[in-house]
């Protein structure tokens, strides 16, 4: 099983639209991050959590932390063609934090 | 903005062969990763290295890796004898662990291995 599981693993959406991704993790972790990455490209850092933080955003983005559930979400607002990418998040483990541990990801295509 | 920079951004290798994959991590970083992504696939951890030693390293670490910082900026990934399934994007990254626990990792664009 893994650390970080993304879903859904593919959402597709009309430009405009809001979009929903969700995340679960299974340890204690010191914070979460959201990066995106475009087809074949580098990995962007869009945001980070810290474990005492329930809600954060950063311009159309809006991430929020449950850590009773063990889980996060990230919200894109007004979505556009740009906005085309992978979506993952990161997890840095608590008491462990020499690595960062990517979910799978989740694919969005945001039609136009 | 500083950045992670990596080079080459794509090599082609032959089965068997050596391969080094060079990253400069933002200077006032003290912490250096590398990680690997096959296509399609998720961002996997390989290692990370902090004072001049690995700190931690995943299973798929094994021995035909390795690290080095070799000047003070530079810090590279080896691969001794390459194999087909190397063939990967590989991403180096560096974070200042000073922001704990708000540490962050900066990643580079990544170097596209091809084995052949």
């Amino acid at each position: 099983s893994q650390q970080g599981e993304e879903d859904p693993q593919a959402l597709s959406i009309q430009e405009g639209e809001n979009a929903t991704m969700n995340c679960s993790y299974k340890t204690s972790i010191n914070n979460l991050q959201w990066y995106r990455q475009n087809s074949g490209r580098g990995l962007v850092h869009l945001i980070l959590i810290r474990s005492n933080e329930r809600e954060k955003h950063s311009g159309r983005l809006r991430v929020t932390l449950d850590t009773s559930k063990k889980s996060s979400s990230l919200l894109i607002t007004a979505s556009r063609a740009a906005d085309t990418a992978s979506y993952f998040c990161a997890t840095l483990i608590m008491n462990r934090d020499d690595k960062i541990i990517f979910g799978k990801g989740t694919r969005l295509h945001i039609l136009p | 903005e500083p950045e992670v920079t990596q080079t080459p951004s794509h090599q082609v290798t032959q089965m068997g062969q050596e391969v080094i994959l060079r990253c400069v991590p933002i200077s006032n970083h003290l912490y250096f990763y590398w990680y690997r992504q096959i296509l399609g696939q998720k961002v996997e951890f390989l290692v990370s290295f902090y004072n001049n030693e690995i700190s931690e390293k995943s299973e798929i670490f094994d021995d035909q890796f390795s690290v080095e910082r070799p000047d003070g900026s530079n810090f590279t990934l080896k691969i001794r004898s390459t194999k087909l399934e190397d063939s990967a994007m590989y991403f180096c990254a560096s974070s200042d662990k000073r922001q704990y626990p708000n540490t962050e990792a900066f990643f580079g664009q990544g170097t596209r291995l091809t084995v052949v």
